[in-house]
């Protein structure tokens, strides 16, 4: 089974800031990486997903995120954050050949003037 | 234009007094998921329909039920909801069963309060 863990249940940032999310899973077997978005009131939105190939995944609204597979971590990044990006964001890992996304508990992104 | 419509938005129901949370589709897809997610918590895997076929998760309470009556719409039956039963409940579809390299299409969830 998998799980997820996102080390900051809240990060605070000041608008036009940098901003990492952290992300952190197990797993026994290959996985495959998402990082979801959900504005108040809103469903979920795939921000990104990595699947294979290069490490360094580049998303929609500006985010990239990491897989880095010797420290099981899949961190999202953004350089410089605007007000609109205030949301809940969640981690989630899918078997390879499995066919339901597990998240992580989210953090929430605040970000300020 | 809404692609996953989940209705109410708001749901309450009374302790132990069974309640329906609906959700429909326009995307056409094949499978259609129900998440729990309770507050500071992540969304969890209830059950899945792959068209007719139901999957439910090994955790979950036989409280909970689903019906899909055709492509379109999906319905989480709580047959009789407790305290701890109160959560945004989210629907999702993807095209084909294979999470992976489908996109999940989410709704916007029902916010489910038990008195």
């Amino acid at each position: 089974a998998q799980s997820v863990t996102q080390l900051d249940s809240q990060v605070p940032v000041f608008e036009e800031a940098p901003v990492e999310l952290r992300c952190n899973y197990s797993s026994s077997v290959s996985v495959y990486l998402f990082w979801y978005v959900q504005y108040p009131n809103q469903g979920l939105q795939l921000l990104l997903k990595y699947l294979s190939g290069s490490t360094l995944v580049k998303g929609i609204n500006g985010f990239e995120a990491e897989f880095n597979k010797s420290q099981t971590s899949f961190h999202l990044r953004k350089p410089s954050v605007h007000i609109s990006d205030t949301a809940e964001y969640f981690c989630a890992v899918s078997e390879i050949y499995g066919n339901k996304l597990v998240f992580g508990a989210g953090t929430i992104l605040r970000v300020k003037s | 234009d809404a692609m996953v419509i989940q209705n109410p938005r708001y749901q309450v129901t009374q302790f132990g007094k069974p309640v329906t949370l609906s959700c429909s589709q326009t995307l056409n897809h094949n499978v259609m998921y129900w998440y729990q997610q309770k507050s500071s918590q992540a969304p969890k895997l209830l059950f899945h329909y792959y068209d007719k076929d139901f999957n439910n998760e090994a955790d979950t309470p036989d409280n909970f039920q689903s019906r899909r009556p055709n492509t379109s719409f999906c319905f989480l039956d709580i047959r009789s909801p407790g305290l701890g039963d109160a959560a945004m409940y989210l629907c999702a579809t993807s095209r084909d069963q294979g999470a992976t390299n489908e996109k999940l299409f989410f709704g916007s969830g029902t916010q489910l309060s038990v008195l």
